[in-house]
Formats: structure tokens, C-alpha cells, sequence
């Protein structure tokens, strides 16, 4: 089992620059969620999902946006860069809500630098 | 607004040592705690998932316990490793949307 694939695992982009990071999970969880973790903060939500074809906003939506095509896959789209998106962002997966008895898995990270 | 709170931020350790910290949060419409393991350069990892008064989950030598009534959940390493060195995240679930708020972390040091 793979568990949660994150690509890429470190992005440099322009201002103004958009790009998608790629989420996959292989353990048929209905759960999956984009956070971003900046110093000082706790993880903050993005969005998440709570299965395929249905998505919703968390805590700092603003300037992304997410799709769930299928269970396994949960891209993150930055529309248009700004250096307040660099951060470092974690994907999650999980039986739905709360994780069940097994937590939330997570994905290795994407490192992203806006400049 | 839901807050969860750890502390201490940062706690510095000799090789085995025990040692606990704590995780607090509003006790109202609580659902779920889940503590992680985090180790730096590395992703967060689920140790448990409460969700009982009184619960005490056990996985090796770290040990969790569970006060939803009060609102504050304590984790225990007993005889402390280098390998025990992380931040330990804990999460709470709440509300009717039942997100997980997350704290801020115990970044633990275990000095050879």
C-alpha cells in the first residue's frame, strides 16, 4: 500500500503562476482534506471532501480551488500565485470525518515558495 | 471557535526520562481527540483517535488518556528514547461540522 502520494515535493513559482498539486490515496477512504502549515500556526484546513463529486471550503480557501473526480484522487489548484501561498501543504485521507478508529493519514507534504 | 491548546511548547528531556504533556479543549459537543507524531522533515502520523470519557489508549511506551468532561487529554512517555523526539500534535473534533481544530504542538527534545 502506498497510503497518500503527494507530487510535487518542492515547487518554486512566479507571482501570478498557477499550478496543481496532485493528491492519490489507495486505501478507498471517502476522506480526504488539503491543509497548509505555516510557523506559528496550527494546520489550517483549505478545503476538503467527503467523497467523490462533492467538496467544500475549510478554514482559508481563498486563491484555491479543489475538484473529486474519484475517490482516490483530490488535486489542489492555486489559481493565481501569491507569496502568501508559501507555505508547506499536507493532504489527508481518512474514513469519513473524523478518520474512525485510525486517524487521518497523511501525505509527505509539498514545500511551495511563491516569489 | 473551537481552541485547542498544548503545552508545554517545548519540553527538553534526558534519555529516559518519563514525561507527559497536555492537550486542552472546550468540552462542549465534543466528538473526537486524536494525538500525532510528527517528526521534522517527516509527515504527521495518528498514535490515537479518543472518543470516550475515561478513555486510556496504550501503543508501546507512550499512553494517552481522555477527560472529555473537563476538556484536556494528557500523553505519557514513560522512559524516554532519542527516537521519541518530535512535536506531538494533538486535534479536536467538535460541533456539527465535526472538523478537526488542530493545536499548535509539544516539540520534544530527548538528549542522549
Amino acid at each position: 500500500n502506498a497510503g497518500v502520494t503527494q507530487t510535487p515535493k518542492f515547487q518554486v513559482l512566479k507571482t501570478g503562476q498557477s499550478m496543481t498539486l496532485q493528491c492519490a490515496q489507495d486505501m478507498n477512504h471517502e476522506y480526504m482534506s488539503w491543509y497548509r502549515q505555516d510557523p506559528g500556526m496550527g494546520l489550517r484546513l483549505i478545503h476538503y471532501s467527503v467523497g467523490a463529486g462533492i467538496t467544500d471550503q475549510g478554514e482559508v480557501p481563498n486563491g484555491y480551488n479543489v475538484s473529486r473526480s474519484t475517490t482516490e484522487d483530490f488535486p489542489l489548484r492555486l489559481l493565481s500565485a501569491a507569496p502568501s501561498q508559501t507555505s508547506v501543504y499536507f493532504c489527508a485521507s481518512s474514513y469519513y470525518g473524523t478518520g474512525g478508529l485510525g486517524g487521518y493519514t497523511f501525505g509527505s507534504g509539498t514545500r511551495l515558495t511563491v516569489v | 471557535i473551537l481552541n485547542v491548546e498544548q503545552s508545554p511548547q517545548s519540553l527538553h528531556v534526558q534519555e529516559g526520562d518519563s514525561t507527559n504533556f497536555t492537550c486542552s479543549f472546550p468540552s462542549s459537543n465534543f466528538y473526537a481527540l486524536h494525538w500525532y507524531r510528527w517528526e521534522t522533515a517527516k509527515s504527521p502520523e495518528a498514535l490515537f483517535v479518543m472518543t470516550l470519557n475515561g478513555d486510556e489508549k496504550k501503543k508501546g511506551r507512550i499512553s494517552a488518556t481522555l477527560n472529555t468532561k473537563e476538556g484536556y487529554s494528557y500523553l505519557y512517555i514513560k522512559g524516554s528514547q532519542p527516537e521519541d523526539s518530535a512535536t506531538y500534535l494533538c486535534a479536536a473534533n467538535a460541533g456539527n461540522n465535526r472538523k478537526l481544530i488542530w493545536g499548535l504542538g509539544t516539540s520534544l527534545a530527548v538528549n542522549p
